[in-house]
């Protein structure tokens, strides 16, 4: 059975700290990981999409990384700002799975000024 | 482009009445998804269709629950009777399947509260 998982379910750090965010994902047939925030009473934003060929992904202060032998994507937000408070998951699609996306259920993160 | 369009935003009504969730995709994306978020459950898959046809029904919680996508601009998702157990926000997503950036794109959500 097809399972993400994300540690820790919540995260609070003071402002320009660094975010470390974990994805945990069982399928090895992976077609793409992608990560999405949420913000309180709104939709999902896709952040970043690493594709099963690549290692990395960059935005700006966001970089996400891809280790299919383990099974685990890493999210980095540098120099936090208080901005970055949400609710961030990931989100594992497998190449059989017909466009369905398997999502963990969170990392809520809170930046303090 | 406007983004995937839903609504109502927010929709309160009592156990037992029907409710008609809508959901305009991206113009040009070829798959539509239907989401429910609760916090119990977090954010679980009920339909999925592709190029207007359902794909994968199987979130579907019962058959109090249907939804049509009579053409590639416009998909609804019925709830007949609703009950106090389906409040959560429901979202609607669609993506371009097959690209090599496959994405889901959200809409804004629906707030549903049965009393």
């Amino acid at each position: 059975k097809q399972e993400v998982t994300q540690i820790p379910a919540a995260l609070s750090v003071p402002e320009g700290e660094n975010l470390v965010l974990n994805c945990s994902f069982t399928d090895s047939a992976i077609y793409n990981l992608q990560w999405f925030r949420q913000d309180p009473g709104k939709g999902l934003t896709s952040l970043l999409l690493i594709q099963s060929s690549q290692r990395e992904q960059t935005s700006g202060r966001l970089n996400a990384s891809l280790d299919k032998s383990s099974g685990r994507s890493t999210l980095y937000i540098a120099a936090s700002q208080p901005g970055d408070s949400a609710t961030y998951l990931c989100a594992e699609l497998t190449t059989d799975s017909w466009g369905k996306l398997q999502f963990g259920a969170g990392t809520q993160v809170v930046v303090t000024p | 482009d406007a983004g995937v369009i839903q609504s109502p935003r927010h929709e309160v009504t009592e156990m037992g009445q029907e409710v008609t969730l809508r959901c305009k995709p991206i113009s040009g994306h070829n798959s539509l998804f239907w989401y429910r978020q609760t916090m119990m459950r977090g954010l679980e898959l009920l339909i999925y269709f592709n190029n207007n046809v359902p794909i994968d029904d199987s979130g579907m919680p019962e058959d109090r629950f249907s939804a049509k996508m009579p053409n590639a601009s416009f998909s609804t998702l019925k709830i007949q009777p609703s009950e106090p157990r389906d409040s959560a926000v429901y979202f609607c997503a669609s993506s371009l399947q097959g690209a090599s950036q496959e994405t889901q794109y959200f809409g804004p959500g629906t707030r549903l509260l049965v009393l």
